[in-house]
């Protein structure tokens, strides 16, 4: 397994304003996600966070909106930029740390990031 | 595009009673997984299934993965008050490691 920790748990922001979410992970791992669950809903994968590369990003999320960091295999950021109440989501980090060419995935989460915008 | 339909997606029972969750697509996936979800937590990987068939236990907790590896159910005895949370199933694809996330389960279970 692998404990993830992200930062911060909560915070209530500013329309117009950017808010980065940061994402550590105890171990070296090889893939790291960012998904968004909206209020009552299920989780929907944002991006595929590449280490020394830009991000992968899944249809109906764009670079400009949800900046993503991967400086090394430990920690990553999220930016979710010109915010709107629409953005309002928890935001989540996971890891799959027995990826490594098995076909098998079991991923991990952080404790997600719960965003109210207003 | 992958899709995964799960079922129901609210359930209030009384504890004691037993209940099935579906997790059902048109798609293969290469594995499947079951998470459990608490108010203000991350989802928590209950099991994952990787073979056709394959039924596993976790205590009152019964998961199959269908012969076909497109379904999957979650099956609990004897609910308990502490089982309630949000269930969600998820779908894995070759090594890409994204997941593709049923619509999920909210259980209650009353006392």
């Amino acid at each position: 397994s692998a404990v993830i920790s992200q930062k911060p748990s909560r915070d209530i922001c500013q329309r117009g304003t950017s808010l980065t979410i940061q994402c550590q992970v105890d171990s070296q791992v090889t893939m790291m996600f960012w998904y968004r669950q909206q209020p009552g809903q299920s989780l929907t994968l944002i991006a595929t966070a590449n280490q020394g590369s830009e991000a992968t990003y899944e249809s109906g999320f764009v670079i400009d909106k949800f900046p993503i960091s991967r400086p090394n295999l430990t920690f990553s950021t999220l930016t979710v930029s010109n915010m709107s109440p629409e953005d309002s989501s928890i935001y989540l980090c996971s890891v799959d740390p027995l990826l490594l060419g098995k076909g098998n995935t079991e991923a991990f989460f952080g404790q997600g990031t719960r965003l109210t915008v207003v | 595009t992958q899709l995964l339909e799960q079922s129901p997606q609210f359930l209030s029972i009384q504890e004691g009673e037993n209940l099935t969750v579906y997790c059902n697509s048109s798609s293969v996936f290469s594995s499947l997984q079951w998470y459990r979800q608490e108010p203000g937590e991350g989802p928590v990987l209950l099991v994952t299934v990787v073979t056709g068939g394959e039924v596993k236990k976790l205590k009152r907790l019964t998961f199959q993965f269908g012969d076909a590896r497109k379904d999957s159910s979650l099956h609990i005895t004897a609910a308990q008050p502490g089982d309630t949370g949000l269930y969600l199933c998820a779908g894995g694809s070759g090594n890409t490691g994204k997941l593709i996330f049923g619509q999920g389960t909210t259980l209650q279970v009353k006392p």
